[in-house]
């Protein structure tokens, strides 16, 4: 099984704040790397597929990219309803895999 | 607009069964895969299943193989999770999620998802 391993596990972080998180998976996945945000008591949203692909309706400020093991998604200026745990997943092969989540909070 | 309507939950003792279903509208049913993912108190996501589009193909994690089964009705585009000898450790709230992209012949991302049904296994 594909191992995804997400850093950090949690951050704390201002409005307009510039916010990087990586996920690194244990081995090549080429790009078939996806990432989704979710808040409590809602359906987890898809952010980015393919890697680096922003999914319809996502604000541009959402950012994805990385190749083979690491790939990083960053959000160019946090805002309020973007706190939440955010988690990236291999679609490269069964058994599909999340990484641990990183829940992003209010500094 | 796509829109998938789940239900089916509840509480189920230990050793038994449930079904859930995920109602689907606003796209081609048949043109995509559909799959089932989880989230147990406190925890992460976890992928459960993966049912391709034309539903010849079905995939499943090594924690629910053999004991769960993933099926879809063309007629009432409508997907279910049959779930059996249900352990407390099954105990999550389980999402339905259309994937992407059509026509696939693998298991892609999860563009849209369900609302989400809470399943308790307990005596």
């Amino acid at each position: 099984d594909i191992q995804m391993t997400q850093s950090p596990s949690s951050l704390s972080a201002s409005v307009g704040d510039r916010v990087t998180i990586t996920c690194r998976a244990s081995q090549s996945i080429t790009n078939f790397l996806n990432w989704y945000q979710h808040k409590p008591g809602k359906a987890p949203k898809l952010l980015i597929y393919g890697a680096s692909s922003l999914h319809n309706g996502v604000p541009s400020r959402f950012s994805g990219s990385g190749s083979g093991t690491d790939f990083t998604l960053t959000i160019s200026s946090l805002q309020p309803e973007d706190f939440a745990t955010y988690y990236c997943q291999q679609t490269y092969s069964v058994p599909l895999t999340f990484g641990g989540g990183t829940k992003v909070e209010i500094k | 607009e796509v829109q998938l309507v789940q239900s089916g939950g509840g509480l189920v003792q230990p050793g038994g069964s449930l079904r859930l279903s995920c109602a689907a509208s606003g796209f081609t049913f048949s043109s995509y895969g559909m799959s089932w993912v989880r989230q147990a108190p406190g925890k992460g996501l976890e992928w459960v299943s993966t049912i391709m589009g034309s539903g010849s193909s079905a995939y499943y994690a090594d924690s629910v193989k053999g004991r769960f089964t993933v099926s879809r009705d063309k007629s009432k585009n409508t997907l279910y999770l049959q779930m059996g000898s249900m352990r407390a450790e099954d105990t999550a709230i389980y999402y339905c999620a259309k994937d992407g992209p059509p026509i696939s012949l693998r298991p892609g991302f999860s563009d849209h998802w369900g609302q989400g049904m809470l399943v308790i296994v307990s005596s």
